[in-house]
């Protein structure tokens, strides 16, 4: 079956870092991928999305690449904000159709001034 | 209007108690979702409905009892719950296609089972 690999939590980050939150998966056929925030106390917002291998989806500054060779989707920004602290999942879609996504566990991410 | 709304956003009741939650959207989405999420724990689903008709159902038990009564709207009705029910429940919707759609969340019911 289907299944997607994050990297555990907290990432703790400064202001303006760097930041990687790494994701692989484990699928048949060609499903689409994508990276979901949750803020707290609040549902979950699709940050990018990507359909086929090489895409790259990108939003807020937030990027990732649709990598097959490597079964990845890693997240990547430039500069951290503070208001970028959240739960960030990496998803893939189901062979079930309707859109019914796989989540991985959630990494949290955790930005200081 | 690209909302999902969910009401109530928060919701104690007792083991013998009866609720229902309740999920809205107006943005003509024919594919609806009641995902069910623990603390620090990626969401979980239970239930999808497509063009009003049950076509999902994850071996939910039966205490939970879903329904459609229209293309904008879902319900989740709660009877004799456990206090293990107490999560987050989130309503989403999607276009009715082939996978890879977008996904719309409310922003959840947190639901205390005491």
């Amino acid at each position: 079956g289907n299944s997607v690999t994050q990297m555990e939590g907290p990432v703790t980050l400064s202001e303006e870092a760097f930041l990687t939150i790494n994701c692989t998966y484990t699928a048949t056929g060609y499903p689409s991928l994508f990276w979901y925030v949750q803020y707290p106390g609040e549902g979950l917002q699709l940050l990018l999305k990507a359909t086929k291998a090489d895409d790259k989806g990108s939003n807020k500054g937030f990027e990732a690449t649709y990598r097959k060779e490597t079964t990845s989707f890693h997240l990547e920004k430039g500069s951290v904000q503070v208001s970028d602290s959240a739960v960030y999942f990496c998803a893939l879609t189901s062979l079930r159709g309707y859109s019914t996504l796989t989540f991985g566990k959630g990494t949290m991410l955790l930005v200081s001034p | 209007d690209t909302e999902v709304t969910q009401t109530p956003k928060h919701l104690v009741m007792g083991m013998t108690n009866k609720k229902s939650l309740k999920c809205e959207q107006h943005m003509g989405h024919r594919a609806m979702y009641w995902y069910k999420q623990k603390a620090k724990k990626p969401p979980e689903l239970m239930f999808v409905y497509s063009y009003e008709k049950l076509s999902i159902n994850e071996s939910v038990p039966s205490r939970f009892s879903p329904e459609c009564p229209n293309s904008s709207l879902l319900n989740l009705h709660l009877h004799a719950l456990q206090p293990e029910d107490s999560a987050l429940y989130l309503c989403a919707s999607s276009q009715a296609g082939p996978t890879g759609e977008k996904l719309f969340f409310g922003s959840g019911t947190q639901l205390s089972v005491l």
